[in-house]
């Protein structure tokens, strides 16, 4: 079955830098790529998602490419504030019902 | 803004006592799904629920897992016999349509002790 990994479990970066995220995924069907951002007693809220028929996409600080040949999508968060402090996972679907996540990245800004 | 919510925040039970986890999807969407979250590992897919039946679930919803919708607002999963394993976070979440944005809730924290 479709398995994603991620790196890195732990980033800090100083406020004002960017932060990349990466995932990559091994089922080639796959199609979907959302990002959710969890903060600390809360659900995971999605952030920006890409589909396979997409290269990259961008909204705001936030950005998300895919490489479908490598098989691999990545987060780019540009100008990095101490809000986007938080978890954040990646996952990957095929069959437009079941996400399947990566391990999470916990992302620390340091002021 | 719309939300999921989901009840009770944190249940603890006694293993081998049912469970019921409790959640309110966004009220147009069509698709409800659960996810767990072991602490420390990753978010794992249990099952989805499409016009009353299940869509698709996970190896790790076995026969001790069942959901629900009881009424027009509902979603609920139960979980019949708890076993220690079963501690876990419980998220709920709901889209619109199948393979758009999922909307989570706030998760349910299930202690089994």
């Amino acid at each position: 079955g479709e398995n994603v990994e991620q790196h890195p479990s732990t980033l800090s970066v100083q406020e004002g830098d960017s932060a990349v995220i990466k995932c990559t995924y091994s089922d080639s069907a796959s199609n979907y790529f959302p990002w959710y951002k969890q903060e600390l007693g809360k659900g995971p809220q999605l952030i920006i998602d890409i589909r396979s028929n997409v290269g990259e996409k961008k909204d705001q600080r936030i950005a998300v490419t895919l490489n479908k040949t490598a098989k691999h999508f990545s987060l780019h968060i540009t100008e990095t504030q101490p809000e986007d402090s938080a978890v954040y996972f990646c996952a990957a679907s095929k069959s437009n019902y079941q996400l399947i996540w990566g391990a999470g990245t916990k992302l620390i800004i340091k002021p | 803004e719309p939300e999921v919510t989901q009840t009770p925040s944190h249940q603890v039970t006694q293993m081998g006592q049912e469970v019921i986890l409790r959640c309110v999807p966004i009220s147009n969407h069509l698709y409800f799904y659960w996810y767990r979250q072991i602490l420390g590992q990753k978010v794992e897919f249990l099952v989805s629920f499409y016009n009353n039946e299940i869509s698709e679930k996970s190896e790790i919803f076995d026969d001790q897992f069942s959901v629900e919708r009881p009424d027009g607002s509902n979603f609920t999963l139960k979980i019949r016999s708890t076993k220690l394993e079963d501690s876990a976070m419980y998220f709920c979440a709901s889209t619109l349509t199948g393979g758009t944005e999922a909307f989570f809730g706030q998760g349910t924290r299930l202690t089994v002790v």
